[in-house]
Protein backbone atom coordinates (compact mmCIF):
# COMPACT_ATOMS: atom_id res chain seq x y z
CA UNK A 1 0.00 0.00 0.00
CA UNK A 2 1.39 3.19 -0.68
CA UNK A 3 1.99 5.90 2.00
CA UNK A 4 3.64 9.65 2.08
CA UNK A 5 4.07 11.11 5.42
CA UNK A 6 4.80 14.82 5.57
CA UNK A 7 6.79 16.63 8.15
CA UNK A 8 6.49 18.69 9.84
CA UNK A 9 2.84 18.76 10.03
CA UNK A 10 2.96 22.71 10.61
CA UNK A 11 5.66 25.55 10.80
CA UNK A 12 5.87 28.99 11.72
CA UNK A 13 7.98 31.31 9.63
CA UNK A 14 9.47 34.90 10.34
CA UNK A 15 9.03 37.04 7.12
CA UNK A 16 12.67 35.63 4.93
CA UNK A 17 13.59 32.96 7.36
CA UNK A 18 14.38 29.87 4.28
CA UNK A 19 13.29 26.45 5.52
CA UNK A 20 12.33 23.04 4.14
CA UNK A 21 8.89 20.77 3.90
CA UNK A 22 9.61 16.65 4.20
CA UNK A 23 7.61 14.33 2.29
CA UNK A 24 8.55 11.05 2.95
CA UNK A 25 7.08 8.18 0.48
CA UNK A 26 6.99 4.20 0.11
CA UNK A 27 5.26 3.20 -3.08
CA UNK A 28 5.71 0.23 -5.51
CA UNK A 29 7.44 2.18 -7.96
CA UNK A 30 6.84 6.24 -8.65
CA UNK A 31 5.48 7.39 -11.10
CA UNK A 32 5.43 10.69 -10.47
CA UNK A 33 5.52 12.80 -7.17
CA UNK A 34 3.51 16.10 -6.78
CA UNK A 35 3.24 19.06 -4.34
CA UNK A 36 0.15 20.47 -4.47
CA UNK A 37 -0.37 24.47 -2.71
CA UNK A 38 -3.88 24.75 -0.61
CA UNK A 39 -5.47 27.48 0.95
CA UNK A 40 -7.83 27.79 3.22
CA UNK A 41 -11.67 27.18 1.48
CA UNK A 42 -10.15 26.65 -2.01
CA UNK A 43 -9.00 23.24 -4.11
CA UNK A 44 -5.47 22.31 -4.25
CA UNK A 45 -3.14 24.40 -6.54
CA UNK A 46 -0.70 22.48 -8.62
CA UNK A 47 2.80 23.23 -7.88
CA UNK A 48 5.69 20.92 -9.20
CA UNK A 49 5.50 17.13 -10.30
CA UNK A 50 8.66 15.28 -9.83
CA UNK A 51 9.36 12.28 -12.10
CA UNK A 52 13.42 10.65 -11.15
CA UNK A 53 15.41 10.72 -8.01
CA UNK A 54 17.79 13.50 -8.61
CA UNK A 55 15.24 15.81 -10.62
CA UNK A 56 14.88 19.53 -9.19
CA UNK A 57 12.45 22.02 -9.79
CA UNK A 58 11.87 25.81 -9.07
CA UNK A 59 9.08 28.04 -9.17
CA UNK A 60 9.19 31.51 -6.99
CA UNK A 61 10.43 30.85 -3.52
CA UNK A 62 10.00 27.07 -4.06
CA UNK A 63 12.32 24.41 -5.03
CA UNK A 64 11.25 20.96 -5.14
CA UNK A 65 13.51 17.96 -4.78
CA UNK A 66 13.48 14.22 -4.79
CA UNK A 67 15.37 11.32 -3.72
CA UNK A 68 14.43 7.74 -4.00
CA UNK A 69 12.69 7.97 -0.43
CA UNK A 70 11.48 11.41 -0.21
CA UNK A 71 10.83 15.37 -1.53
CA UNK A 72 11.53 18.08 -0.12
CA UNK A 73 10.09 21.89 -0.36
CA UNK A 74 12.32 24.52 0.13
CA UNK A 75 10.86 27.77 0.71
CA UNK A 76 13.66 30.64 0.19
CA UNK A 77 13.19 33.99 1.61
CA UNK A 78 9.26 33.26 2.68
CA UNK A 79 6.96 35.99 2.21
CA UNK A 80 3.13 36.20 3.95
CA UNK A 81 1.38 35.18 1.02
CA UNK A 82 3.13 32.10 0.89
CA UNK A 83 1.63 30.62 4.25
CA UNK A 84 -0.89 28.02 2.82
CA UNK A 85 -0.95 24.39 3.67
CA UNK A 86 1.76 22.33 1.05
CA UNK A 87 0.35 18.67 0.13
CA UNK A 88 2.60 15.81 -1.24
CA UNK A 89 0.93 13.06 -3.39
CA UNK A 90 2.68 10.02 -4.94
CA UNK A 91 1.15 8.56 -8.05
CA UNK A 92 1.99 4.91 -8.95
CA UNK A 93 2.07 3.21 -11.95
CA UNK A 94 -0.66 1.58 -14.03
CA UNK A 95 -3.60 2.97 -15.87
CA UNK A 96 -5.43 4.44 -12.63
CA UNK A 97 -3.61 7.58 -12.11
CA UNK A 98 -4.86 8.49 -8.90
CA UNK A 99 -2.84 10.01 -5.68
CA UNK A 100 -2.28 9.21 -2.60
CA UNK A 101 -2.10 12.23 -0.42
CA UNK A 102 0.22 13.11 2.70
CA UNK A 103 -1.81 14.87 5.57
CA UNK A 104 0.12 18.27 4.61
CA UNK A 105 2.02 20.77 6.31
CA UNK A 106 0.61 24.21 7.45
CA UNK A 107 3.33 26.82 6.89
CA UNK A 108 2.29 30.14 8.50
CA UNK A 109 4.81 33.03 7.72
CA UNK A 110 4.83 35.75 10.02
CA UNK A 111 5.44 39.74 8.82
CA UNK B 1 -3.61 23.10 -17.53
CA UNK B 2 -7.53 22.93 -17.32
CA UNK B 3 -9.92 25.16 -16.07
CA UNK B 4 -12.14 23.60 -13.81
CA UNK B 5 -15.91 24.48 -12.10
CA UNK B 6 -17.73 23.01 -9.44
CA UNK B 7 -21.06 23.31 -8.50
CA UNK B 8 -22.57 24.61 -6.06
CA UNK B 9 -19.74 26.38 -4.15
CA UNK B 10 -20.93 25.00 -0.97
CA UNK B 11 -24.46 24.19 0.66
CA UNK B 12 -25.79 23.30 3.69
CA UNK B 13 -27.87 20.21 3.75
CA UNK B 14 -30.68 18.05 5.80
CA UNK B 15 -29.87 15.03 6.90
CA UNK B 16 -31.64 11.98 4.95
CA UNK B 17 -31.27 14.08 1.92
CA UNK B 18 -29.44 13.59 -1.38
CA UNK B 19 -26.54 16.56 -2.98
CA UNK B 20 -25.63 16.26 -6.10
CA UNK B 21 -22.22 18.14 -7.30
CA UNK B 22 -21.06 18.97 -10.26
CA UNK B 23 -18.11 19.81 -12.10
CA UNK B 24 -17.34 20.92 -15.31
CA UNK B 25 -14.07 20.80 -16.96
CA UNK B 26 -12.99 23.73 -20.05
CA UNK B 27 -11.38 20.93 -22.19
CA UNK B 28 -11.92 17.13 -23.04
CA UNK B 29 -10.15 14.98 -20.21
CA UNK B 30 -9.74 10.98 -20.18
CA UNK B 31 -9.31 10.97 -16.02
CA UNK B 32 -11.40 12.40 -13.82
CA UNK B 33 -11.82 11.70 -10.69
CA UNK B 34 -13.56 12.39 -6.96
CA UNK B 35 -12.02 12.90 -3.55
CA UNK B 36 -13.35 13.96 -0.28
CA UNK B 37 -11.20 16.48 2.70
CA UNK B 38 -13.45 16.59 5.68
CA UNK B 39 -12.33 18.77 8.06
CA UNK B 40 -8.74 19.12 8.95
CA UNK B 41 -7.77 16.10 6.99
CA UNK B 42 -6.35 15.79 3.77
CA UNK B 43 -7.43 14.16 0.26
CA UNK B 44 -9.29 10.93 0.29
CA UNK B 45 -9.93 9.37 -3.00
CA UNK B 46 -13.40 8.65 -3.67
CA UNK B 47 -13.79 7.20 -7.20
CA UNK B 48 -12.51 7.28 -10.46
CA UNK B 49 -15.25 8.34 -13.20
CA UNK B 50 -14.89 6.70 -15.99
CA UNK B 51 -16.35 8.16 -19.91
CA UNK B 52 -19.15 5.75 -20.65
CA UNK B 53 -18.59 2.82 -18.08
CA UNK B 54 -19.60 2.37 -14.27
CA UNK B 55 -17.26 4.37 -11.59
CA UNK B 56 -14.20 2.53 -9.88
CA UNK B 57 -14.86 3.21 -6.19
CA UNK B 58 -12.20 2.91 -3.13
CA UNK B 59 -11.90 0.62 -0.33
CA UNK B 60 -14.28 2.16 2.12
CA UNK B 61 -17.01 3.87 -0.23
CA UNK B 62 -19.64 2.01 -2.42
CA UNK B 63 -22.06 3.43 -5.30
CA UNK B 64 -24.93 3.48 -3.69
CA UNK B 65 -23.99 6.43 -1.07
CA UNK B 66 -21.87 8.00 -3.57
CA UNK B 67 -23.18 7.35 -7.24
CA UNK B 68 -21.48 9.04 -10.01
CA UNK B 69 -22.56 9.88 -13.91
CA UNK B 70 -19.60 10.59 -16.41
CA UNK B 71 -21.83 11.75 -19.46
CA UNK B 72 -18.93 12.83 -21.83
CA UNK B 73 -15.43 13.75 -21.48
CA UNK B 74 -16.00 17.48 -20.01
CA UNK B 75 -18.53 16.63 -17.60
CA UNK B 76 -18.87 14.68 -14.29
CA UNK B 77 -21.43 14.84 -11.26
CA UNK B 78 -21.39 13.16 -8.07
CA UNK B 79 -24.16 12.33 -5.65
CA UNK B 80 -23.87 12.08 -2.20
CA UNK B 81 -26.99 9.75 -0.89
CA UNK B 82 -29.07 9.80 2.23
CA UNK B 83 -26.76 12.22 4.04
CA UNK B 84 -25.69 12.11 7.62
CA UNK B 85 -23.67 14.80 9.45
CA UNK B 86 -19.90 12.64 9.06
CA UNK B 87 -20.83 13.49 5.25
CA UNK B 88 -20.52 17.24 6.17
CA UNK B 89 -16.29 17.33 3.80
CA UNK B 90 -15.36 19.12 1.15
CA UNK B 91 -15.58 17.73 -2.09
CA UNK B 92 -13.32 18.05 -5.01
CA UNK B 93 -13.09 17.48 -8.52
CA UNK B 94 -9.97 16.54 -9.96
CA UNK B 95 -8.81 15.89 -13.83
CA UNK B 96 -5.55 14.31 -15.48
CA UNK B 97 -3.60 15.44 -17.83
CA UNK B 98 -4.65 15.78 -21.40
CA UNK B 99 -2.29 14.69 -23.00
CA UNK B 100 -0.89 11.01 -22.76
CA UNK B 101 2.30 11.42 -21.16
CA UNK B 102 0.97 14.18 -18.92
CA UNK B 103 0.57 12.88 -15.65
CA UNK B 104 -0.44 15.93 -13.73
CA UNK B 105 -3.66 16.26 -11.67
CA UNK B 106 -6.01 19.88 -11.68
CA UNK B 107 -8.56 20.21 -9.12
CA UNK B 108 -11.71 22.06 -9.05
CA UNK B 109 -12.21 24.70 -6.20
CA UNK B 110 -14.16 22.17 -4.00
CA UNK B 111 -17.72 21.96 -2.85
CA UNK B 112 -17.98 22.40 1.00
CA UNK B 113 -20.81 20.52 2.31
CA UNK B 114 -22.15 20.66 5.97
CA UNK B 115 -25.07 18.52 7.03
CA UNK B 116 -27.12 19.02 10.26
Amino acid sequence: EDQVTQSPEALRLQEGESSSLNCSYTVSGLRGLFWYRQDPGKGPEFLFTLYSAGEEKEKERLKATLTKKESFLHITAPKPEDSATYLCAVQAPGSARQLTFGSGTQLTVLP
Amino acid sequence: SAVISQKPSRDICQRGTSLTIQCQVDSQVTMMFWYRQQPGQSLTLIATANQGSEATYESGFVIDKFPISRPNLTFSTLTVSNMSPEDSSIYLCSVGGTSGSNYEQYFGPGTRLTVT
